[in-house]
């Protein structure tokens, strides 16, 4: 059984560049999950996908987009990025309303 | 809004004596609350869980303790070992939907 994977797994862009980040689900689940956690802090919930559709999403702006596409897999899509998007960002998949298996995450610095 | 607070950002404790971590919440709608554990360069890893049905939940060395009243969350590890030295996060949901972290707790234990 393979776990959730992040790609890529270091990435630097510069302010007002657009990034997007990858997530494959654990075989068999279908709610994927995406965080942000910066420095110091906890993760913070940005929205999650549930049989490719939205299903909740945290306090980010429109800037912050996802997709979830027919195998369960994800993308993260931020535009426009500013210094504080850099952060890791973690995916977790789960069954609907099951526990959340992480990936590694991604690490994105905005410079 | 922090709904899920770690008040101790770090936490030494000699191998094998207790580790006590602490969570409190403000929220009294959750009734689903985690552990996670985190090393460096991975994704957090789920380590315990209890619902709001409990007050108790036992895992080998892992016991997750909850006070609704209080709104306060444990985690003791028993006898704590060199290889849990990690950041531990608390987390909590209203069951299927987003998950709170707190800002965790880093653990070190001493051989």
């Amino acid at each position: 059984e393979t776990g959730v994977t992040q790609s890529p797994t270091h990435l630097i862009k510069t302010r007002g560049q657009q990034v997007t980040l990858r997530c494959s689900s654990q075989s068999g689940h279908n709610t994927v999950s995406w965080y942000q956690q910066a420095l110091g802090q906890g993760p913070q919930f940005i929205f999650q996908y549930y049989r490719e559709e939205e299903n909740g999403r945290g306090n980010f702006p429109p800037r912050f987009s996802g997709l979830q596409f027919p195998n369960y897999s994800s993308e993260l899509n931020v535009n426009a990025l500013e210094l504080d998007d850099s952060a890791l960002y973690l995916c977790a998949s789960s069954f609907w309303r099951g526990e959340q298996f992480f990936g590694p995450g991604t690490r994105l610095t905005v410079l | 809004d922090q709904q899920v607070k770690q008040n101790s950002p770090s936490l030494s404790v000699q191998e094998g004596r207790i580790s006590i971590l602490n969570c409190d919440y403000t929220n009294s709608m959750f009734d689903y609350f985690l552990w996670y554990k985190k090393y460096p360069a991975e994704g957090p890893t789920f380590l315990i869980s209890i619902s709001s049905i409990k007050d108790k939940n036992e895992d080998g060395r892992f016991t997750v303790f909850l006070n609704k009243s209080a709104k306060h969350l444990s985690l003791h590890i028993v006898p704590s070992q060199p290889g849990d030295s990690a950041v531990y996060f608390c987390a909590a949901s209203v069951v299927g939907n987003q998950f709170y972290f707190g800002t965790g707790t880093s653990l070190t234990v001493i051989p």
